[in-house]
């Protein structure tokens, strides 16, 4: 069975510090990975994915994950947060029948 | 813009009222699905469908029902409230089944309160 884990329940990071997000992942079969992240007081919405190609994908504001086959791995990073990226992260496993697993989030706090 | 809204952003009822929640998507969107967000737990699936009329269980579907008459509406019923359904839930919706690389598009949620 698929199973997502995030290792992690809160990360508290300063402003401008790296930040590295982990997120490993069970499946059998072949599997498409997303990030999600929820901010304050909203739904969720889609950070970036990967579904096959080059194993880093960015999204728009400056995150990054690596899909690592080996370690079943995709770790989120940021090398430099801002106050603005306060907020939950979700990592995510899809599975061909649509439905998507959901990791149990981690929290991220930044700290001025 | 991409576009799914919940009926309400907070509500409060009463142990034993029948609760409707609903949930519309304005992207054509063959699949609609009902999750339950709890803190620790992250998000759970109650209920998913595929097309109108059509529905399957998530992993916590009980004490919850769900229908689907319009594409574009998904609505999810609790038909005897109790305390511990008291949660955020959550509607996402997205395109058709069998590709699994297709985002979901989350609503803002509704946070329950049931006294």
């Amino acid at each position: 069975a698929q199973s997502v884990t995030q290792l992690d329940s809160q990360v508290p990071v300063f402003e401008e510090a790296p930040v590295e997000l982990r997120c490993n992942y069970s499946s059998s079969v072949s599997v498409y990975l997303f990030w999600y992240v929820q901010y304050p007081n909203q739904g969720l919405q889609l950070l970036l994915k990967y579904l096959s190609g080059s194993t880093l994908v960015e999204s728009i504001n400056g995150f990054e994950a690596e899909f690592n086959k080996s370690q079943t791995s995709f770790h989120l990073r940021k090398p430099s947060v801002h106050i603005s990226d306060t907020a939950e992260y979700f990592c995510a496993v899809s599975l061909r029948d649509d439905k998507i697993i959901f990791g149990k989030g981690t929290r991220l706090h930044i700290l001025p | 813009d991409v576009k799914v809204t919940q009926s309400s952003r907070y509500l409060v009822k009463r142990t034993g009222e029948k609760v409707f929640l609903e949930c519309v998507q304005d992207m054509d969107h063959e699949n609609m699905f009902w999750y339950r967000q709890d803190p620790g737990l992250g998000l759970r699936l109650i209920y998913f469908s595929y097309d109108v009329k059509m529905k399957e269980k998530g992993d916590i579907p009980e004490g919850y029902s769900v229908s689907r008459e319009k594409k574009e509406r998904f609505s999810l019923i609790l038909e005897s409230a109790s305390t511990n359904q008291t949660s955020m839930y959550l509607c996402a919706s997205s395109y058709s089944r069998g590709y699994g690389f297709n985002e979901q598009f989350f609503g803002p949620g509704t946070r329950l309160t049931v006294l």
